[in-house]
């Protein structure tokens, strides 16, 4: 089945820098990855989510890049702030109706 | 709207007893799903349902069965519940009948088991 490694497990950044979480998968059949956010205590939420057709999507200060070749693909936080701070998972989608995660990055955000 | 709904909150059991953790939505979406969170492993699928009447395994099915005998509701039983299934369990659905857009999560149902 899929695989997917996210790195790094932490990351912490202060209040203002950027922020960038990678994800590798091993499935060339995937063709559809979200990013979700997982604020402390609550419900994964999607904030982004990219198809193989687009190799970047952007959405105010947040980014995701595919690289299909490479079979990997990033999320990009610019500008951070300390609401930013959250468990943030990617995740891939092939065609079998299965959404497989990564184990998940705790981004820290200091002001 | 009400969007995905789970009960209980949470839940203690002891070992071998079963149960069933309820999920509801009302957005009449095609696509529900189960996932457990441990911690340091994310989301891991346990099984969906593309419609009702139709259900299939994800990635880590063992001890437990769903069936979706409506478009609303979900429920996923614990046949007979071991301390590994300690864990927070999350429903989500999907408008559409695949994972190709948001998936909507449900709160939450904690999970320990003695």
């Amino acid at each position: 089945g899929e695989n997917v490694e996210q790195h790094p497990s932490t990351l912490s950044v202060q209040e203002g820098d950027s922020a960038v979480i990678k994800c590798t998968y091993s499935d060339s059949a995937s063709n559809y990855f979200p990013w979700y956010k997982q604020e402390l205590g609550k419900r994964p939420q999607l904030i982004i989510d990219i198809r193989s057709n687009v190799g970047e999507k952007k959405d105010q200060r947040i980014a995701v890049t595919l690289n299909k070749t490479a079979k990997h693909f990033s999320l990009h936080i610019t500008e951070t702030q300390p609401e930013d701070s959250a468990v943030y998972f990617c995740a891939t989608g092939g065609s079998n109706y299965k959404l497989t995660f990564g184990k998940g990055t705790l981004l820290t955000v200091n002001p | 709207n009400a969007g995905v709904t789970q009960t209980p909150k949470f839940q203690v059991l002891k070992t071998g007893q079963s149960m069933t953790l309820q999920c509801a939505q009302d957005m009449n979406h095609e696509y529900m799903s189960w996932y457990r969170q441990d911690p340091g492993m994310g989301l891991r699928l346990i099984h969906y349902s593309v419609g009702a009447g139709i259900t299939d395994q994800g990635e880590v099915p063992n001890g437990y069965n769903v069936s979706r005998s409506t478009t609303e509701d979900f429920p996923l039983r614990l046949l007979s519940a071991a301390p590994s299934q300690t864990s927070v369990y999350f429903c989500a659905s999907s408008y559409r009948g695949d994972v190709y857009n948001e998936q909507f999560f449900g709160p939450g149902t904690r999970l320990t088991v003695l």
